[in-house]
């Protein structure tokens, strides 16, 4: 079946301008996860989506940091006034309820952006 | 503060040997331990997880070593190819707070032919 799908693949931006990354979790999937990687580095947690509850935002960097998810599907993350240090990879993994037990991840490939 | 603690950060193995990257944690309340491969331009795929009431796991040439008395686990590849070579990723989860996965720094893998 289909996985997590991340949009844009690439994006080059100008220093100041804002930004949308867009991620299509896998279908039935209630657990949305946005995380970022600089180059070389580890996963850094950034917001987490589950059902209907209150997002978990502890990991946004500023407040230039947002992120939706309408619908319980699709979600948003939003870049203001975006700044260089925020080039990176920025990934989206969605899982099934973390109710009972751990669910693994699914990762979609990623949006690669570059502030210029 | 790192929650977990990966090494080496780099790895260059011979075709046909062993590959061994070590992962360390401190909270006693991780309950999930779960390894991820990453190859260039694509996300991390779950390769092998493994839970604290078992001390080893393996699939095919993939094994996990748990030590629970000193808080570390650790991946082996068997028989490592050219084809493993990729970025690996060991991570925590805890009951209770099923949203966070706390990350490994990330091992290279570099297996020569």
């Amino acid at each position: 079946g289909a996985g997590v799908s991340q949009s844009p693949s690439n994006k080059v931006t100008e220093k100041g301008k804002d930004v949308e990354l867009r991620c299509d979790p896998i279908s039935g999937h209630t657990a949305l996860y946005w995380y970022r990687q600089s180059l070389g580095q580890g996963l850094e947690f950034l917001i987490y989506f589950q059902g209907n509850s209150a997002p978990d935002k502890s990991g946004l960097p500023s407040d230039r940091f947002s992120a939706e998810r309408t619908g319980g599907s699709v979600s948003t993350l939003t870049i203001q006034r975006t700044q260089q240090e925020d080039s990176a990879v920025y990934l989206c993994a969605s899982s099934h309820a973390q109710v009972k037990r751990n669910q693994p991840q699914h990762f979609g490939d990623g949006t690669r952006l570059s502030i210029l | 503060q790192q929650q977990v603690k990966q090494s080496p950060q780099s790895l260059i193995v011979q075709k046909g040997g062993i590959s061994i990257i070590n992962c360390a944690y401190e909270n006693t309340a991780f309950d999930y331990f779960p390894w991820y491969q990453q190859f260039p331009g694509k996300g991390p795929a779950l390769l092998i997880a493994i839970r604290p009431d078992v001390s080893e796991k393996k699939e095919g040439r993939f094994t996990i070593s748990f030590n629970k008395s000193a808080k570390q686990f650790s991946l082996h590849i068997m028989d490592s190819q050219p084809g493993d070579s990729a970025t690996y990723f060991c991570a925590a989860s805890m009951q209770g707070n099923f949203n966070k996965f706390y990350f490994g720094s990330g091992t290279k893998l570099n297996v020569k032919p």
